[in-house]
């Protein structure tokens, strides 16, 4: 069935540092892709979408482009501060818009 | 205002008891969910509704049984809970069920359900 992989572990980084979060994804046909974040003790916010391939999704200084060739939807931010501590979710829509999502991986931006 | 919300925030409970979990969205939204985070931060859907009526049902034990009375509630009732049911409990809603560009879901800030 459709599902998404993230990279394992969690991701501790420096403050001003790049950030890169893997995540591939296995479907068939051709699914919206998004990433989720989800601060502590706090819902999920949608973070950035993109619903075909070659679009990039963009918000808050964080970017992903849909890459149809590699089914791949990578999570990347320039420099990164500390209030961008939080799980980050990778995710794809499919049969009745449900959302298949990824194990999460936690950020840590240490000051 | 708080788009999606739910009732309670944390819910303390003892094995067998029956629970009841509400969840509210005032975004006139037609399609509402129901997602379970696991204690590794899993999320697996459960259900969905559209406009009252049940659309996705994943093999969630029958213990589990969503109500809507209508479009803007999506209630979660657990019968007989179990340890195993400890989780997150988010709500979710969307414009509609189909994959329209517009159609992300909006989630609620959770329920944790702590079974003892």
């Amino acid at each position: 069935g459709d599902s998404v992989t993230q990279m394992e572990g969690p991701v501790t980084l420096s403050e001003e540092a790049f950030l890169t979060i893997n995540c591939t994804y296995t479907a068939t046909g051709y699914p919206s892709l998004f990433w989720y974040v989800q601060y502590p003790g706090e819902g999920l916010q949608l973070l950035l979408k993109a619903t075909k391939a070659d679009d990039k999704g963009s918000n808050k200084g964080f970017e992903a482009t849909y890459r149809k060739e590699t089914t791949s939807f990578h999570l990347e931010k320039g420099s990164v501060q500390v209030s961008d501590s939080a799980v980050y979710f990778c995710a794809l829509s499919y049969g009745n818009n449900r959302l298949a999502f990824g194990k999460g991986n936690q950020v840590v931006v240490i000051p | 205002d708080t788009a999606v919300s739910q009732t309670p925030k944390y819910l303390v409970t003892q094995m067998g008891n029956d629970k009841s979990i509400k969840c509210e969205q005032n975004l006139g939204h037609d399609t509402m969910y129901w997602y379970k985070q696991d204690s590794k931060k899993f999320l697996k859907i459960m259900f969905s509704y559209n406009n009252k009526e049940l659309i996705i049902n994943e093999t969630v034990p029958n213990r589990f049984s969503p109500k809507s009375p209508d479009k803007a509630h999506l209630n979660l009732h657990i019968n007989s809970l179990e340890l195993g049911d400890s989780a997150v409990y988010f709500c979710a809603s969307s414009q509609d069920w189909g994959r329209g560009i517009g159609n992300e879901q909006f989630f609620g800030p959770g329920t944790r359900l702590t079974v003892l």
